[in-house]
């Protein structure tokens, strides 16, 4: 089944505490993004990934880490984790981008840190 | 940069009745627009997108979405509710490979 895999569902963490998010897509997909969603502000794009070692940054890089070593596997780290991040995290892909076909997301990830 | 504005956080309707969820969007070159929905406890699904071939457009579950230039909008409507169709709408926009803006969401209920 086509898919985007995330890992944990949920996650409770204190401030400081380095942690991963993993997301995995079996779609052979070459772009990837992660949002995270918080009430009345939507969803907000925090990386992307075009292919391979390319990345950049969305409209919320502070904070966050990711990196592109495979195709299929796009992580999210935060490195020193604060209160602020506590949010529903959502990792997505595409073909090649997002206007030549849709996105597919994963389930998300809520994530709380204290 | 691109943005997406859609009026409403929550909308309630009856089973039967008329869905209309409302977006406007701004942007400095033509657009692409998009409408996803999330039910809940998932992640988001594509229910229809614009990308400058017929103003209309039709998407899955019946729901559809006209592209207005002169009123920079891009309304999703359903002609009757169905309890199913109880979840969050998205709004998008983008003027590029790599950039997709969403709205804040407006939160359907069905009552029966």
């Amino acid at each position: 089944e086509a898919q985007v895999t995330q890992n944990p569902r949920y996650l409770i963490t204190v401030t400081g505490k380095k942690l991963t998010v993993t997301c995995s897509q079996n779609m052979n997909h070459e772009y990837m993004s992660w949002y995270r969603q918080d009430p009345g502000l939507g969803l907000r794009q925090i990386y992307y990934s075009m292919n391979v070692e390319v990345t950049d940054k969305g409209d919320v890089p502070e904070g966050y880490k990711v990196s592109r070593k495979e195709k299929r596997n796009f992580p999210l780290i935060l490195e020193s984790p604060s209160p602020n991040q506590t949010s529903l995290y959502f990792c997505a892909s595409t073909v090649r981008n997002v206007l030549a076909s849709p996105l597919h997301f994963g389930n998300g990830t809520r994530l709380t840190v204290t | 940069a691109q943005s997406v504005t859609q009026l409403g956080s929550h909308v309630s309707v009856s089973e039967g009745a008329l869905v209309l969820l409302r977006c406007n969007y701004s942007s400095s070159v033509p657009p692409y627009l998009f409408w996803y929905v999330q039910y809940p406890n998932q992640g988001l699904q594509l229910l229809l997108k614009y990308t400058s071939a017929a103003t209309l457009v039709k998407g899955i579950n019946g729901f559809e979405a006209e592209f207005k230039k002169s009123e920079t909008s891009f309304h999703l409507t359903k002609p009757s509710a169905h309890m199913s169709d109880a979840a969050e709408y998205f709004c998008a926009v983008s003027e590029g490979n790599n950039d997709m803006r969403f709205g804040a969401g407006t939160r359907l209920t069905v009552k029966p």
